[in-house]
Parts: structure tokens; sequence; C-alpha cells
């Protein structure tokens, strides 16, 4: 069983509608979670970290955390053509190291 | 430019050849680390380190990879006797000190390394 894991996509939503994207991981240690973004042929950008079971909502984005199941998500609204790119999702099992997922591809259609 | 910096961005290297990839850090942050992109996949942790110190190197190939973070300068990630399954982007990610347990890595620009 991989570490972290995501569906690779690619997902495709119409533009105004709510993205989701989902990740879950194995080490049930693990405390911080991070959603990150990347372009293609980019770096990863840092969108979103939660902690805590429940949501967190920055903006469009809200993170969802549900440490009973080992599972996490991403929620997008209102979906712009410039979200379309790879979300990795990362978790940090002990502090030493982030352990990411092979990433989720989404695109937005206008 | 307050952020992570990496350099060269792209690197052309023939197989035996040896690679020498820098980061500097943001300012303020003494965490560094590297990972390594394969196109199409994701990021692979390959080493964490201070100032000094390696702190975690459980990602690293055994062989022909090694990583230092010297007291003045930026972090190195030299790769020697190069092969073309070396070919990827690596990224390095630096993230503030502190006790806390929660912290986010920040990225550079990564160095894209062509094995010919």
């Amino acid at each position: 069983q991989k570490e972290v894991e995501q569906n690779s996509g690619p997902l495709s939503v119409p533009e105004g509608a709510i993205a989701s994207l989902n990740c879950t991981y194995s080490d049930r240690g693990s405390q911080s979670f991070f959603w990150y973004r990347q372009y293609s042929g980019k770096s990863p950008e840092l969108i979103m970290f939660i902690y805590s079971n429940g949501d967190k909502e920055d903006g469009r984005f809200t993170a969802q955390l549900n440490k009973a199941s080992q599972y996490v998500s991403l929620l997008i609204r209102d979906s712009q053509p410039s979200d379309s790119a790879t979300y990795l999702c990362a978790v940090n099992p002990n502090n030493n190291d982030m352990r990411f997922g092979a990433g989720t591809r989404l695109t937005v259609k206008p | 430019n307050a952020g992570v910096m990496q350099n060269p961005r792209h690197l052309v290297r023939r197989r035996g050849q040896e690679a020498r990839l820098r980061c500097s850090p943001m300012k303020g942050h003494s965490h560094v680390y590297w990972y390594r992109q394969l196109p199409e996949e994701g990021l692979k942790f390959m080493v964490y380190l201070q100032k000094e110190n390696i702190i975690d190197e459980s990602g690293m190939p055994k062989e022909r990879f090694s990583a230092e973070f010297p007291k003045e300068g930026p972090s190195i990630l030299r790769i020697q006797q190069v092969v073309r399954g070396d070919s990827a982007a690596y990224f390095c990610a630096s993230s503030p000190q502190g006790p806390d347990l929660f912290y986010e890595q920040y990225f550079g620009p990564g160095t894209r390394l062509t094995v010919t």
C-alpha cells in the first residue's frame, strides 16, 4: 500500500462547478496534511494545510480531514480554468519529511 | 527575491559526469529538503538537512548521491557518475526553524537535469 494515495485523474469539471479531490494515507500517526498545486513544468505551490479534524476554509478552497478514516480532501468552489493543474496531497508522518501522493490532474473546462 | 532559490534551472550532463545542484532556502529558514520528480509522477522525498547536519536521508539512493548543507552557503545535492535514469526535476524546499511539529514547506523552482 502506498503511503499517500490519490486518484490520478484526470478529473474534469465545468467552469463554476465544485471540484472534489481526495487523498488517503496509511500512517495513522500523521498529524499534518497539505495540499499543493503544481502547474505543468512548475514547482509545487502550497495551497492549504490542515491539522485538525473537520473543515478548513480559505477563499474558494476547503480542506477536509478525517483522521479516523485516514482521509483528507480538497474542495474547490466556483472552479476556474486557471485552477487546471495537478493537485498534490502531502502528509507529514514524522516531522522529518513529507510524503506526497502522485497527484490528481484537474481540468476545468470553460 | 525572498523565495527558495535553486540553480541551475536546467542542467545537461553526459553519462558518467557529475551533477551538482544548489539550493538557497528562504530567508530565516534553516531546514532544507530535496525531492525528485520523474515525468508524470509525484514528488519523492530524498533527504532532509539542517545546517551542517543530515537529519533523514532515507530517500537517497545508497550510491552516487550525496547532500550537504554547510554552515555558510547553499545546500548542495551531488550526483556522481550520472546515468540516464537520473534525468528528472529536482526540487528543493525549505521550512522555518522552530520546535513546532507543524510547518509548511516552500518549494524552489527546481533544477531539470537531463543526462544524455
